[in-house]
């Protein structure tokens, strides 16, 4: 069974702090990972892809790929409030298949 | 606008009563694929299409049919609800011929089984 573990939440952190997100998948085999934001009520949209070990930079986001750990994080820099959301992790397994973890939700607050 | 636009947005229906969800996008993409989304359990793939003529199963199909006669429509079909269907649907779409590519999410259809 392919999974994708996240931490449900709420991260709660205060505007201008860095925000933490992190993700472990069970296949030592996957090569893609991907970083989608869900506001509620709305439909999730990509913010970050990871292909490579290390870290990929992107504005405010870095997405950090650790595959012998098989963990894949999120960093937001300087939060806003605006960023409060739900972050969803995904898994490329198999080339064809996206597996999804349940998100965690992140409050930033003033 | 590029866009995926599914219909209806929320469905309140009874226990039986085949329905169907229809999801368009008009940006060419070959791969298309549809979503279940459940608290607790997050987003699980329903099934997906590679191209035209061309479906999968995904995790939990049971229940669904789907089809691909066209490159823009992927319609989801319940020949008959049943209350554990009562979710929130959504359609997505990308590029290449997979989901490695940026999926494109339509706006989700929130279905109540009755």
């Amino acid at each position: 069974q392919k999974e994708v573990e996240q931490n449900s939440g709420p991260l709660s952190v205060p505007e201008g702090a860095i925000a933490s997100l992190n993700c472990t998948y069970s296949d030592r085999g996957s090569q893609s990972f991907f970083w989608y934001r869900q506001y509620s009520g709305k439909s999730p949209e990509l913010i970050m892809s990871i292909y490579s070990n290390g870290d990929k930079e992107d504005g405010r986001f870095t997405a950090q790929l650790n595959k012998a750990s098989q963990y894949v994080s999120l960093l937001i820099r300087d939060s806003q409030p605006s960023d409060s959301a739900t972050y969803l992790c995904a898994v490329l397994y198999n080339t064809d298949k996206l597996i999804f973890g349940t998100g965690t939700r992140l409050q930033v607050f003033p | 606008e590029a866009q995926v636009t599914q219909n209806p947005r929320y469905l309140i229906t009874v226990t039986g009563k085949k329905l169907t969800v229809t999801c368009s996008q008009n940006m060419n993409h070959e791969y298309m694929s549809w979503y279940r989304q459940d608290p607790g359990l997050g987003l699980r793939q329903i099934y997906y299409s590679m191209n035209v003529e061309v479906t999968d199963k995904g995790d939990v199909p049971e229940g669904y049919k789907v089809s691909r006669k066209e490159k823009r429509n992927f319609p989801l079909i319940l020949e008959s609800p049943s209350p554990n269907q009562t979710s929130l649907y959504f359609c997505a779409s990308t590029l290449a011929g997979g989901p490695s590519d940026t999926q494109y999410f339509g706006p989700g259809t929130r279905l109540t089984v009755l």
